[in-house]
């Protein structure tokens, strides 16, 4: 099946420091979205990304479908970005399939 | 807010006995999936319904059955819990439109003793 590798696992930065997260994807797919988890567990919706750019707030994610990876851009991090960062990826028989997450932690 | 809702939030219950959790939508959304999280593997899919009475499986549905009578309803069952069916449960809804972007419920943690 399709495999979904993040990188990199964990990530220490500083108050103010940009990242950037990659997600590389093993076949083609149908849909891509990056999640956040934060420390109560919570899971949000960031972006829904098949393709193409977008951005909110701080945020931006590209997808590049045709090359088969997706990056999430952080800028000015605040500690309230701490957590796990997922990226999901829905396959030819629509079957969600996630990655094992890059953990971020925002130093004050 | 996507409207939806887990219960128990959460339980602890002893090997052997049956679990049943609920996941609740009131957004008329088409599919629903049960996720469990574990340390070390991130989300893995359980089930899934892509309509009433319809589902199927995922990658560790092994022990887990689910059921699907009513758009807003979808019911996960632990037949005879084990110790490693201890985990964070997540349910998931999408499909509005032609949308199939995801939105999560806020999990339910169970364990086995």
């Amino acid at each position: 099946g399709i495999q979904v590798e993040q990188s990199p696992p964990d990530l220490i930065l500083q108050e103010g420091a940009n990242s950037t997260l990659r997600c590389n994807f093993s076949d083609s797919v149908n849909n891509l979205q990056w999640f956040h988890q934060n420390p109560w567990g919570q899971l949000i919706n960031l972006f829904y990304i098949p393709s193409g750019t977008k951005q909110n707030g701080r945020l931006s994610a590209t997808t590049v479908a045709t090359e088969r990876y997706s990056l999430l851009y952080i800028s000015s991090s605040q500690t309230t970005d701490s957590g796990v960062y997922f990226c999901a990826v829905q396959n030819r028989d629509d079957k969600i399939i996630f990655g094992k997450g890059t953990r971020l932690h925002i130093l004050p | 807010d996507a409207g939806i809702t887990q219960s128990p939030r959460h339980k602890v219950t002893e090997t052997g006995t049956p679990v049943t959790l609920r996941c609740h939508q009131t957004e008329n959304h088409r599919y629903m999936y049960w996720y469990r999280q574990d340390p070390g593997h991130g989300l893995r899919l359980i089930h899934y319904s892509y309509g009433v009475k319809d589902t199927d499986k995922g990658e560790v549905s092994d022990g887990y059955s689910v059921s699907r009578s009513k758009t807003e309803d979808f019911l996960l069952t632990l037949e005879s819990a084990t110790s490693s069916q201890t985990s964070v449960y997540f349910c998931a809804i999408s499909g509005v439109g032609s949308s199939y972007e995801q939105y999560f419920g806020p999990g339910t943690r169970l364990t086995v003793t």
